[in-house]
């Protein structure tokens, strides 16, 4: 058990649609960052945020956004949703000091666009 | 522009035997480098990560690592492979910001499979 929880384990919704993915992590980690994983694109890096602010940004789509709350939690959003977007959605979360750079995934939100 | 490559899509190995699987770099700078496994239906582990240091990196449940500044490789091992380790294993580089924290880029994985 990594420490970094997800929710849903699953979501299976209709195009055009809009989610919700939650992710809490580590105890003391201030960063999250968000990674897509398909059999096409592979594991790709979304979004990162630390301690409430954006800090930086990959192959995220407009129709995707995200947050970071002030309890660290943070929440992706997917609108206006194709069937494309079918994927496993992980959260990770890191301290981020040079001793522990390495980060924490949690069991990830697999999204089926139907 | 920092990238890994991991040149075998999949490695098998009897019970017993070693096991390598190879993951090269690119980066600007220092690298700091990190091997995950993926069991099915799971999320991703970290193993073992090399930042500064010796070359050669221990990790978790055996395994270890050894990094290669002149052939920029990162090579993870286990001197005698198990069943259970069969999975699917990425290699990835932390991207560089500058200084601040920065996300992970990896390979597009190798599945190991450890036959009895």
């Amino acid at each position: 058990d990594s420490g970094v929880t997800q929710t849903p384990k699953h979501l299976i919704t209709a195009t055009g649609q809009r989610v919700t993915l939650r992710c809490s992590p580590r105890s003391g980690d201030l960063s999250v960052y968000w990674y897509q994983q398909s059999l096409d694109q592979g594991l790709q890096f979304l979004i990162q945020y630390y301690n409430g602010e954006e800090r930086a940004k990959g192959n995220i789509l407009e129709r995707f956004s995200a947050q970071q709350f002030p309890d660290l939690h943070s929440e992706l959003n997917l609108s206006s949703l194709e069937l494309g977007d079918s994927a496993l959605y992980f959260c990770a979360s890191s301290a981020g000091t040079p001793s522990s750079y390495e980060q924490y995934f949690g069991p990830g939100t697999r999204l089926t666009v139907t | 522009a920092q990238s890994v490559a991991q040149p075998e899509d999949q490695v098998n190995v009897a019970e017993g035997n070693p096991l390598t699987v190879k993951c090269t770099y690119s980066v600007s700078g220092n690298p700091y480098l990190f091997w995950y496994v993926q069991y099915p239906n799971r999320g991703l582990q970290f193993l073992l990560k090399y930042i500064t240091g010796d070359n050669l990196v221990k990790g978790s449940y055996g395994f270890e690592a050894e990094f290669n500044k002149s052939q920029t490789s990162f090579h993870l091992k286990k001197p005698s492979a198990l069943v259970s380790d069969s999975a699917l294993y990425f290699c990835a580089v932390r991207a560089y910001y500058g200084g601040s924290q920065g996300n992970l880029i990896f390979g597009k994985g190798t599945k190991l499979s450890v036959k009895p």
